[in-house]
């Protein structure tokens, strides 16, 4: 079993409504948690970051993490036709402090006009 | 553009060829990573340098995979003996080393071997 779980899609939404992304993981030594968008045969561009549990807004973009259930969350607002890229989670433990990150396979998402 | 770079973008060989890629990583960055992503999956990291020296390898780096970063700048990831299940998107990313969960990608390049 991985570490990171991630459904993998495709999740299509219209635009406007609200996208909701998950990872599931099972080792409690992550802290460091990660969003990237990843348009198609494009590097990985972070999003956002968060440490240990809590809510990160930032602009249409919110993140959550729910360590006592091994869960994190991405949410978008006002979603765009933009908004369709696979989008990644990552995280890393402290122990792994240089930055060693767990991906996870990625949801792929469509937002349709 | 101050972001990472690589080059290729993309590479055509035949199994059994050498290949060689480069990362530019953003320049005050001292931490450099490099990541293999297949179709359908997200990065798995292969190696780490900080600075010059490469302190963490993968054990997805096989013998026939080496990284170096001299002087700490660009760096060059080499495979040698292609095989076609090195065909993958061979991306870079780079951090400075207090804010290592920060890590920027470059645009990748993607590996076809024949």
């Amino acid at each position: 079993q991985k570490e990171v779980e991630q459904d993998p899609g495709p999740l299509s939404v219209p635009e406007g409504a609200i996208v909701s992304l998950n990872c599931t993981y099972s080792n409690s030594a992550f802290q460091y948690f990660m969003w990237y968008r990843q348009y198609s045969r494009k590097g990985p561009e972070l999003l956002m970051y968060t440490y240990s549990s809590g809510n990160k807004e930032d602009g249409r973009f919110t993140a959550q993490v729910d360590k006592s259930s091994k869960y994190i969350s991405l949410f978008i607002r006002d979603s765009q036709p933009s908004d369709s890229a696979t989008y990644l989670c990552a995280m890393s433990a402290t122990t792994d402090s240089w930055g060693k990150f767990q991906f996870g396979a990625g949801t792929q998402v469509v937002v349709t006009p | 553009d101050t972001g990472v770079s690589q080059d290729p973008r993309h590479k055509i060989t035949k199994r059994g060829q050498n290949v060689t890629f480069r990362c530019d990583p953003i320049s005050e960055h001292n931490r450099l990573y490099w990541y293999r992503q297949t179709l359908g999956q997200g990065p798995e990291f292969l190696t780490y340098f900080q600075n010059e020296a490469q302190l963490e390898k993968s054990r997805l780096l096989s013998d026939r995979f080496s990284a170096e970063r001299p002087k700490g700048s660009f760096s060059t990831l080499e495979i040698q003996r292609t095989e076609q299940g090195d065909s993958a998107m061979y991306l870079c990313a780079s951090s400075l080393g207090f804010r290592s969960y920060e890590q920027y990608f470059g645009p990748g390049t993607r590996l076809t071997v024949t």
